[in-house]
């Protein structure tokens, strides 16, 4: 079955460490999305990639990194410059360039906790 | 700014009603309109999208449409049944922006 896998379900991270939030899909789409989401919250965008070796950032993106060496891969990392880091993460991809007339695929989420 | 409301946090009614979901934006003209349905701890999933040139459109027992003048947009779910409790999102989009979306409605259809 194609789709988008989030690993893991729920992360724990101490106060003063990075930590990177893993996202595959095999939908072999070209645009791969990460957002964070908080309780009474919409969806808010950290970064975004329409294609390898390229990212941009979304409205959010002060204390996150990301990579895209792979089509497939988009991998998110949460540095200790984020100082409120506990939230719901979605990764999501789409099928040719980012915008609204491409419905996007999300996968279920990390959850990332402060212990 | 751009900005997007949808109809209050919550909204509950009987099993068979139409539920009926609004949601509204202000500052921008977006040519299309996504719905997304989300369950607790899942990510969304998307349901219908609508073009600005589209008035109405329906799948199975949904019904959405985009009224560009009023700059709303109107998502209907006729013979709701219990399952179709979720969190509902809209995203008014422009062609070549990532979606921004509202912050959602909770519906509860109570049996």
């Amino acid at each position: 079955d194609g789709g988008i896998t989030q690993s893991p379900k729920y992360l724990f991270r101490k106060e003063g460490q990075n930590v990177t939030l893993s996202c595959e899909q095999n939908l072999n789409h070209d645009a791969m999305y990460w957002y964070r989401q908080d309780p009474g919250q919409g969806l808010r965008l950290i970064y975004y990639s329409q294609i390898v070796n390229d990212f941009q950032k979304g409205d959010i993106a002060e204390g996150y990194s990301v990579s895209r060496e792979k089509k497939e891969s988009f991998p998110l990392t949460v540095t200790s410059a984020q100082k409120n880091p506990t939230a719901f993460y979605l990764c999501a991809s789409s099928r040719g360039q980012p915008g609204g007339n491409q419905p996007q695929h999300f996968g279920d989420g990390t959850r990332l906790s402060i212990l | 700014s751009q900005k997007i409301e949808q109809n209050s946090e919550a909204l509950n009614i009987q099993e068979g009603k139409t539920a009926t979901l609004t949601c509204n934006y202000t500052n921008y003209s977006p040519a299309y309109l996504q719905w997304y349905r989300q369950d607790p701890g899942r990510g969304p999933v998307f349901l219908l999208l609508i073009r600005e040139n589209e008035k109405e459109k329906r799948k199975e027992r949904l019904k959405v449409t985009f009224d560009t003048t009023l700059k709303q947009s109107l998502f209907h779910i006729t013979a709701s049944q219990p399952a179709d409790s979720a969190t509902y999102l809209c995203a008014p989009t422009s062609g070549n922006t990532p979606l921004v979306f509202g912050k959602g409605t909770r519906l509860s259809v109570i049996a």
